[in-house]
């Protein structure tokens, strides 16, 4: 019963392209995020949501569109994909609100995108 | 801002031997400190944490102490096996206002049989 799950795994697309990429958690967190991971292995945020508001947005292009119908999905949404977007992106919820501090963020297995 | 700096790898260790990975931070306040594991084609599995200083983290025979006056949260494991080559990322939880995990670059280890 996984608990961070995204979808898909995989995806290798051309540029130019608009891709999406769905997250869910059945943890009952209240905050989700994304990460992105370089070929280097280094991570960085990019958006955070507390129940389905946007908390963290650091400095992501505006092609990058995240979505957040409940609190326990966000999905990342990119339009007109770049070379340069190709990476692995991780998804993530924790506990974590204004008033609850110092918890762990449990990770999903990663969506490996590939831009060509 | 807050950051983290662990020590560059990659570090490679036979079986069984001391493994030590480095990571200090920068941080106005008083973040609590990560360790999470990324196994080869895995997301990232928390280690370890401690969330005060002198506090002592432990997982799996590895362990952390928070080091306030070195600002230092040092992972070390006394024998190291096959099953533990992964890629390891120190992090701290910022609390400036909107809370978010920021990450070392990550130290891969690899342990020979």
């Amino acid at each position: 019963d996984t608990a961070v799950s995204q979808t898909p795994k995989y995806l290798v697309t051309q540029m130019g392209n608009d891709k999406s990429i769905k997250c869910e958690q059945n943890l009952g967190h209240d905050t989700m995020y994304w990460y992105k991971q370089d070929s280097k292995k280094f991570l960085k945020i990019m958006f955070s949501y507390n129940n389905k508001e946007l908390i963290i947005n650091e400095t992501v292009p505006n092609r990058f569109s995240p979505k957040s119908p409940d609190k326990a999905h966000l999905n990342l949404h990119i339009n007109s994909l770049e070379l340069g977007d190709s990476a692995v992106y991780f998804c993530a919820s924790s506990p974590r609100t204004y008033r609850v501090l110092n918890t762990e963020a449990f990770f999903g297995q990663g969506t490996r995108l590939t831009v060509v | 801002g807050d950051s983290v700096t662990q020590m560059e790898g990659p570090v490679t260790l036979s079986e069984e031997a001391f493994l030590t990975i480095n990571c200090t931070y920068t941080a106005t306040g008083y973040p609590s400190l990560f360790w999470y594991v990324q196994y080869p084609g895995e997301g990232l599995q928390l280690l370890l944490k401690a969330t005060k200083a002198d506090d002592k983290g432990s997982n799996k025979g590895f362990e952390a102490t928070y080091r306030k006056e070195t600002t230092s949260f040092h992972l070390e494991k006394g024998s190291v096996q096959v099953s533990d080559s992964a890629v390891y990322f120190c992090a701290l939880s910022w609390q400036g206002g909107s809370e978010k995990l920021v990450f070392g670059k990550g130290t891969k280890l690899t342990v020979n049989p």
